[in-house]
């Protein structure tokens, strides 16, 4: 099993859906939550960055994070074009040396 | 932006030759990473290290070496190349371990020939 399980997509939405990704782990030692946006030929951007559960916002979006579930969850609330991107979930532990990254939601939302 | 600077952004070269990737950084950060991003594998952490001189194998290290001498910059020399190793190479900095998050420059695209 994976520690970190995203679906790839892709996900094609039209402009003002709402969009929801999701992640699964199973590594019960990560204490903090991430979400990246990357643009195509882009570096991985930082989006949302939470450590316990519950929800996170930051205008139109939501970071969900459920640790009895092992689940985290990203929302983008009245989605544009310029959401257009890969988004990445990614966990870190204390004292770790490295993100674990999932392999990125495509999302393309159509004008 | 972070300020990182990843040179060359694009490099084509062939099998055997030496390759040498840099990461430049002007945010004074104590830890660098080089990660690469391979389709269906996300980000895989090459090496990283934790100040000047002082580095660390990650995940998928073997054939990669790495250098840094200067707190702001940090090397990623691929000694021989070989086809297994065309990919998109990302440098990453952070203050510290566990819980700081990473920043990412946006990456040398590597082709092997």
């Amino acid at each position: 099993q994976k520690e970190v399980e995203q679906d790839p997509g892709p996900l094609s939405v039209p402009e003002g859906a709402i969009v929801s990704l999701n992640c699964t782990y199973s590594n019960s030692a990560f204490q903090y939550f991430m979400w990246y946006r990357q643009y195509s030929r882009k570096g991985p951007e930082l989006l949302m960055y939470t450590y316990s559960s519950g929800n996170k916002e930051d205008g139109r979006f939501t970071a969900q994070v459920d640790k009895s579930s092992k689940y985290i969850s990203l929302f983008i609330r009245d989605s544009q074009p310029s959401d257009s991107a890969t988004y990445l979930c990614a966990f870190d532990q204390t004292r770790a040396n490295n993100l674990f990254f999932g392999t990125g939601t495509r999302l393309t939302v159509i004008p | 932006d972070a300020g990182i600077t990843q040179s060359p952004r694009h490099k084509v070269t062939e099998t055997g030759t030496p390759v040498t990737l840099r990461c430049h950084q002007t945010e004074n950060h104590r830890y660098m990473y080089w990660y690469r991003q391979d389709p269906g594998h996300g980000l895989r952490l090459i090496h990283y290290s934790y100040g000047v001189k002082d580095t660390d194998k990650g995940e998928v290290s073997d054939g990669y070496s790495v250098s840094r001498s200067k707190t702001e910059d940090f090397l990623l020399t691929l000694e021989s190349a070989t086809s297994s190793q065309t990919s998109v190479y990302f440098c990453a900095i952070s203050r510290g371990q566990g819980g700081q998050p990473q920043h990412f420059g946006d990456g040398t695209r590597l082709s092997i020939l």
